[in-house]
Order: structure tokens, then sequence, then C-alpha cells
């Protein structure tokens, strides 16, 4: 059963990089199934998909955080991350790393099955 | 990317009435990728549907899933006090996913 568990600062300064890790237990970041997801939630609205990473490092962004996303995986640490540059205020959200299982073999295919509990992270002066 | 769009924005119903709720494709999606998930306050996101149609492992029978074309619908048949959530429907495409926008289920 995996566990995810994100970390990093709560309060993040306009203009700075919003850096968050996600650390997996309870199985290999090294599986050929999986996509490492970061999903944020503002307060009192919606998810949004910020992007995934596949354990070789190939990734896949959402189109309107493109140009200041970055997400890495560390197959040393069974960790992956996010770095979100010159955040604003709009960028303040809970943010969740989630895993998603794409293969016909996985039980089941094609869901976010875990998440991890979250981190708020403010942005603020 | 493919944009999800859901409604009513919020639906508030008496218990053991059946609420339905929608979620539209702004283009073809892989039947195969789309899922439901349920959003209690202060948790996480829990996954209800998978496949568009087939419940998730302890997911009571009053949940179920539909697909017609580009639209998608997900049916509580007797809302529960415990139902009280907000649903989002959410799809992979070409390793782009997206979430709908959520509908808020309140229980009268």
């Amino acid at each position: 059963q995996l566990h995810l568990q994100e970390s990093g600062p709560g309060l993040v300064k306009p203009s700075e990089t919003l850096s968050l890790t996600c650390t997996v237990s309870g199985g290999s970041i090294i599986n050929i199934t999986n996509f490492w997801a970061w999903v944020r939630q503002p307060p009192g609205e919606g998810l949004e998909w910020i992007g995934s990473v596949y354990y070789s490092g190939t990734t896949y962004y959402s189109s309107s955080l493109k140009s200041r996303v970055t997400i890495s995986v560390d197959m040393s640490k069974n960790q992956f991350s996010l770095n979100l540059r010159s955040v604003t205020a709009a960028d303040t959200a809970l943010y969740y790393c989630a895993v998603y299982c794409s293969a016909g073999d996985c039980n089941p295919p094609n869901v976010f099955d875990t998440w991890g509990q979250g981190t708020m992270v403010t942005v603020s002066s | 990317e493919v944009v999800m769009t859901q409604s009513p924005a919020t639906l508030s119903l008496s218990p053991g009435e059946r609420a339905t709720l929608s979620c539209r494709a702004s283009e073809s999606v892989t039947i195969s990728q789309l899922s439901w998930y349920q959003q209690r306050p202060g948790q996480a996101p829990r996954l209800l549907i998978y496949g568009a149609f087939s419940r998730a492992t302890g997911i009571p029978v009053r949940f179920s899933g539909s697909a017609s074309g580009t639209d998608f619908t997900l049916s509580i048949s007797s809302l529960q006090p415990e139902d009280s959530a907000v649903y989002y429907c959410q799809q992979d495409h070409r390793y782009s996913w997206t979430f709908g926008q959520g509908t808020k289920v309140e229980i009268k």
C-alpha cells in the first residue's frame, strides 16, 4: 500500500519559488505503471492538475502553468518534487501529491488512487 | 487540453432523493480514462468511479456512472447524509489530466 507525504515551506514570498517534495513509501517510485503527480486546490475552489512525472524523468505539465513549473524525480530518495517559479497570491493553495496508475494491470487502472494529505502553501510577504 | 464542465455547481436535496451530476468533455475522451472523485471537507479526494462505469472498492452500490458521447453522469440513487461532499470528474487524454470544477452536493 503506497503512502505519499508532502513536505515543504508553508509560506512563500511573492516572486519567489515554491518548492515541495513528496516522499513515497510502501513501494518504489521506479514503477512502469505509475505517473507521479501534483494537484493543487486554492481555498474554496476545485482541483487543478499541475503536472506529472514518470520515474524516467519524463514530465507532463498543465498548459496554464507550464512556463513556471518543474517537476523532477529522485529515485535514490524515492521522492518527487515540485518547483513553481515567480509565485503570486493566486498560487496560494493546498498542494497534493498523488499517484496515477496508468496500465491495464493496475487495479483499478487510469485513476489517481493514492493521495497525500496535502500541504497548505500561502504566498504572502 | 480537454475542458471538463460540470453541472450544476450546487445540488441541494433531501435524504433518500436521487442526485444526478453531469460532466461534459470539450472533446472526445477515452471512457476507460474517465473517473469520479468525492471530496469531503478537510479530506483528500476519494475515488468513486473509474472507467466511467465501475465502482471503486468499498463504494456503495447507490453510486453509479454512465456515459453518452462526451457526456458523463454520476448518479446517487438514494442520498445519505454522508454523501454531502464535492464531486469531481477527471480525465486523462494524451498525458494531460484535467478535473471538472466540481459539483457540491448538499443534504437538506
